[in-house]
C-alpha cells in the first residue's frame, strides 16, 4: 500500500523559507511512471498545484511560483522535498504532496500538513 | 494559466442525480483526454473519483461518471446519498502542467 507523509514547521515568519517534506512508503521515488508533486490549499479556497518532479530530477512549476520554488528528491530516504523561499501570508495554506500518475492525475495524497506564515 | 471554471454551488435531493461542470479551453480541457476529478470532505485529502474522462478507479462507486463535450467537462453523482456532501474538483492536464478547477460544494437536502 502506497502512503505518503507530510512533515515540517507549522509556523513560519514571513521573508523566511518554507521547507516541507514528503516520505514515501510502499513504493520507490524511482520507480518509473510517476510524477512527485506538491500541492496547496489556502484556507477556505480551492486546490493549487506548486509543481512536480520526477525520478531523473526535471521539475516543473506553477508559472506564478517558479522564482520561489525548488522540489527535490532524495532516493537514499525515499523522500521528496519543497522549498519556497521569501514566503508571505498569502503563502499559507494546508500543503499536501501526491503521486501524480503517468496519465496526469493525483492518485495518492499525503493527509496534509498546515503551514502558517505570522510573526 | 487561469483555473477552470466550477460553478461554487450544487445541490440536490437524495436518490437524484446532480451534474457539475468543468469549463477550460482547448489547450486544457478540450485538448487532452486527461480530465480528473477529486472528492473532498471537510479537513480531509482530496480522493481521485475520475481519472481520463471517464475512468473510475477501483473502490469508487459507479454512481459517479465522468464525461466531456467540446471544453467543457462534467462530473454527474446519480442516486445521490448523504456521504456525498462534499467539496469536488476537477483537474485537466495542460500541456505542461496540471489545472485545477475552483472547486463544487455539493449539498445533499
Amino acid at each position: 500500500q502506497v502512503q505518503l507523509q507530510e512533515s515540517g514547521p507549522g509556523l513560519v515568519r514571513p521573508s523566511e523559507t518554507l521547507s516541507l517534506t514528503c516520505t514515501v512508503s510502499g513504493v520507490s521515488v524511482s520507480s518509473g511512471s510517476y510524477y512527485w508533486s506538491w500541492i496547496r490549499q489556502p484556507p477556505g479556497k480551492g486546490l493549487e498545484l506548486i509543481g512536480y518532479i520526477y525520478n531523473s530530477g526535471t521539475t516543473n512549476y506553477d508559472p506564478s511560483l517558479k522564482s520561489r520554488v525548488t522540489i527535490s528528491v532524495d532516493t537514499s530516504k525515499n523522500h521528496f522535498s519543497l522549498k519556497l523561499n521569501s514566503v508571505t501570508a498569502a503563502d499559507t495554506a494546508v500543503y499536501y504532496c501526491a503521486r501524480r500518475h503517468y496519465y496526469f492525475y493525483m492518485d495518492v495524497w499525503g493527509k496534509g500538513t498546515t503551514v502558517t506564515v505570522s510573526s | 494559466q487561469s483555473a477552470l471554471t466550477q460553478p461554487p454551488f450544487a445541490s440536490g435531493s437524495p436518490g437524484q442525480s446532480v451534474t457539475i461542470s468543468c469549463t477550460g479551453t482547448s489547450s486544457d480541457v478540450g485538448g487532452y483526454n486527461y480530465v480528473s476529478w477529486y472528492q473532498q470532505h471537510p479537513g480531509k485529502a482530496p480522493k481521485v473519483l475520475i481519472y481520463e474522462v471517464t475512468k473510475r478507479p477501483s473502490g469508487v462507486p459507479d454512481r459517479f461518471s465522468g464525461s466531456k463535450s467540446g471544453n467543457t467537462a462534467s462530473l454527474t453523482v446519480s442516486g445521490l446519498q448523504a456521504e456525498d456532501e462534499a467539496d469536488y474538483y476537477c483537474s485537466s492536464y495542460a500541456g505542461n502542467n496540471n489545472l485545477f478547477g475552483g472547486g463544487t460544494k455539493l449539498t445533499v437536502l
